[in-house]
């Protein structure tokens, strides 16, 4: 069975302190990965969909990578607005992690 | 362009009673899904429909059905609610890629 583990749970930064969510997979065949941003009280945003290992997006100061086991979410310099739950799901079965809940202090 | 669009937004049900979510899209897709989210679990599939007239169980099916009436429009029915069906139901709909999700359905059984 597919699965699709994220970690931390929970990350609390300060304003413009840098740092990394991973979400760690275990599927036969990686069709695609996606990461996606939820605000609370609303559906889940599309971010980024990563196919092959080796592969980057950017968004803004978002920045997602790709390995054959894992992928991670970098954020770079963040500021409060950044605060959400970041998803992500392996396109195969449309399975989700269970997301990091980011909250970042000014 | 409404995308994908849930109703009712909030449903208060008392146990054993009976209500269906609607969802409904305009983007053409052929992937349609119902997933619940509780705290601390994420998201979870219920049950997708990858074309019209196609249902397969997802993940967590026990308890609901569902009707894909037509290529717009994939339905949730909960025939007897339970106090453990208490969470946040989302739909999505699926072209090639990535997936497009509601605003939600609230639903609370007492």
């Amino acid at each position: 069975e597919d699965q699709v583990t994220q970690s931390p749970e929970a990350l609390r930064l300060q304003e413009g302190e840098s740092s990394s969510l991973n979400c760690s997979y275990t599927v036969s065949g990686l069709r695609g990965l996606f990461w996606y941003r939820q605000d609370p009280g609303k559906g889940p945003e599309f971010l980024f969909t990563l196919y092959s290992a080796g592969e980057e997006k950017e968004k803004e100061r978002l920045k997602a990578t790709l390995t054959k086991k894992e992928s991670f979410l970098h954020i770079t310099a963040p500021k409060p607005e950044d605060s959400a739950t970041y998803l992500c799901a392996v396109q195969n079965d449309m399975r989700f992690g269970a997301g990091t809940r980011l909250t970042v202090k000014p | 362009n409404a995308g994908v669009t849930q109703t009712p937004k909030f449903q208060v049900l008392k146990t054993g009673q009976s209500m269906t979510l609607q969802c409904a899209q305009d983007m053409n897709h052929n992937s349609m899904y119902w997933y619940r989210q509780d705290p601390g679990m994420g998201l979870r599939l219920i049950y997708y429909s990858a074309s019209e007239g196609t249902t397969d169980k997802g993940e967590v099916p026990n308890g609901y059905n569902v009707s894909r009436l037509n290529k717009r429009e994939f339905s949730l029915r909960l025939e007897s609610a339970a106090p453990s069906q208490t969470s946040v139901y989302f739909c999505a709909s699926q072209g090639n890629t990535e997936a497009f999700f509601g605003q939600g359905t609230r639903l609370t059984v007492v």
